[in-house]
């Protein structure tokens, strides 16, 4: 049972540059989220989708970009980095009519110089 | 605004000797408050989610209480495995938006 799936693990990009942050789930989970994860700061939430077609911004939207094409992927999308983006970035889902407890996936490191 | 305070930020309990954490909130209508621990270079992993006050739940050495307005993460008889961060998080109802407390960062000695 694979749960949430990130990847890369790690990553290093040069400001300007463009990346894609992959998720996946096989739990047949309608709501997925990626939040970043920074010293200090607590888990922030970016985007969020509560099913396939349905995204909307967190707390801390700006930079970064989602779709939802189907159940299973959420990738989030960096369109021109920032050395403000380098963090830990953790992907998690959840059943919607559930007790709402979220399942997280083991994080994407991102560097950006 | 919903918001969640831990405390405190980091603990140092010798093995065996038992504590609390402490979640503070503030949120429009509580639909749910969570617990979860990190390990480093993890992912959050779940432990406990409570719905109303007077709720408890017991995992193990671990029991979480609910409050109006705050959460207890009871730790008894620890043990140097249960070093991790524990993280602290509540939904509001009419919305799928999560918040995060800071966490507080155990660690047990042996």
């Amino acid at each position: 049972n694979a749960g949430v799936t990130q990847t890369p693990k790690f990553q290093v990009l040069k400001t300007g540059q463009s990346m894609t942050l992959q998720c996946a789930q096989d739990m047949n989970h309608e709501y997925m989220s990626w939040y970043r994860q920074d010293p200090g700061m607590g888990l922030r939430l970016i985007h969020y989708s509560v099913g396939a077609g349905i995204t909307d911004q967190g707390e801390v939207p700006n930079g970064y970009n989602v779709s939802r094409s189907t159940t299973e992927d959420f990738p989030l999308r960096l369109l021109s980095a920032a050395p403000s983006q380098t963090s830990v970035y953790f992907c998690a889902s959840s059943y919607v009519a559930g007790g709402g407890e979220l399942f997280f996936g083991e994080g994407s490191r991102l560097t950006v110089l | 605004e919903d918001q969640v305070t831990q405390s405190p930020e980091a603990l140092r309990l010798q093995e065996g000797e038992s504590s609390s954490l402490n979640c503070s909130y503030t949120v429009s209508g509580l639909r749910g408050l969570f617990w979860y621990r990190q390990d480093p270079g993890k992912g959050p992993e779940f432990l406990f989610t409570l719905y109303s006050a007077g709720e408890e739940k017991e995992k193990e050495r671990l029991k979480a209480t609910l409050t109006k307005k705050e959460s207890f993460l009871h730790i008894t008889a620890p043990k140097p495995e249960d070093s991790a961060t524990y993280l602290c998080a509540v939904r509001g109802s009419g919305t799928y938006k999560y918040i995060f407390g800071t966490g507080t960062r155990l660690k047990v000695l042996a």
